[in-house]
């Protein structure tokens, strides 16, 4: 069974950079895409964005201007920064193990098997 | 971009059968996947490709996709099932679209 796990600061001042980092036990990081998604105060959940264990990256169109993620798969993590953070960004943030997959009929589906159990990050003025 | 439609909440008796829909142009052509999310926990996924269960949850848990709505049917309910459920699906553009959530509430 895969696990991830989020770590990094708790609380970040207004306007500066989030850095989050996600380490993966239990299994390769290949052949697999690794997602970030958020959920703020009293709403839904959100996907930021994904990277492959390639590099290849594919972020939300909201939020891709203030947004970087990598990968180090020889270290089994891979990493978000999210840059002039405001109240606005408060929220829990998962790391979250996509796979885009066919399906005994031929659907082609991507869905997210393995989760993290979030962190919380507060933005402060 | 693409809309996915969830009502905010369902209620429903112990032991009854509750269908959580998600809504969504032409989402019959889509797969869709479902999450539940109880709170201070990750989200587990509970259906995916429309239809198929993950190891491990239980066969009380169904879903279908047709037309414009996709259905989270679980059936002979309990009081552990009481969680928020988000339906999935990822766009031309593969992105990934959340619904905005449905939360059940088991009477």
């Amino acid at each position: 069974q895969m696990q991830l796990q989020e770590s990094g600061p708790g609380l970040v001042k207004s306007s500066e950079t989030l850095s989050l980092t996600c380490s993966v036990s239990g299994g390769s990081m290949s052949n697999s895409y690794w997602n970030w998604i958020r959920q703020s105060p009293g709403k839904g959940l959100e996907w930021i964005g994904y990277i492959s264990d390639t590099g290849t990256t594919n972020y939300s169109p909201s939020l891709k201007s203030r947004l970087t993620m990598s990968v180090d798969t020889s270290k089994n993590q891979f990493s978000l920064r999210l840059r002039s953070m405001t109240a606005a960004d408060t929220a829990v943030y998962y790391c979250a193990r996509g796979r885009l997959e066919y399906s005994r009929s031929d659907l082609l589906g991507f869905f997210f098997g393995s989760w993290g159990q979030g962190i919380l990050v507060t933005v402060s003025s | 971009s693409y809309v996915l439609t969830q009502p905010p909440s369902v209620s429903v008796t112990p032991g009854k059968t509750a269908r959580l829909t998600c809504g969504g142009n032409k989402i019959g052509s889509e797969t869709v996947n479902w999450y539940q999310h109880k709170s201070g926990q990750a989200p587990v996924l509970v259906i995916y490709f429309n239809s198929d269960r993950p190891s491990g949850i239980p066969e009380r848990f169904s879903g279908s996709n047709s037309g414009n709505t996709a259905t989270l049917s679980i059936s002979r309910v309990e009081a552990g099932d009481e969680a928020d459920y988000y339906c999935q699906v990822r766009d031309d553009n593969e992105h990934q679209i959340f619904g905005g959530g449905t939360k059940l509430t088991v009477l």
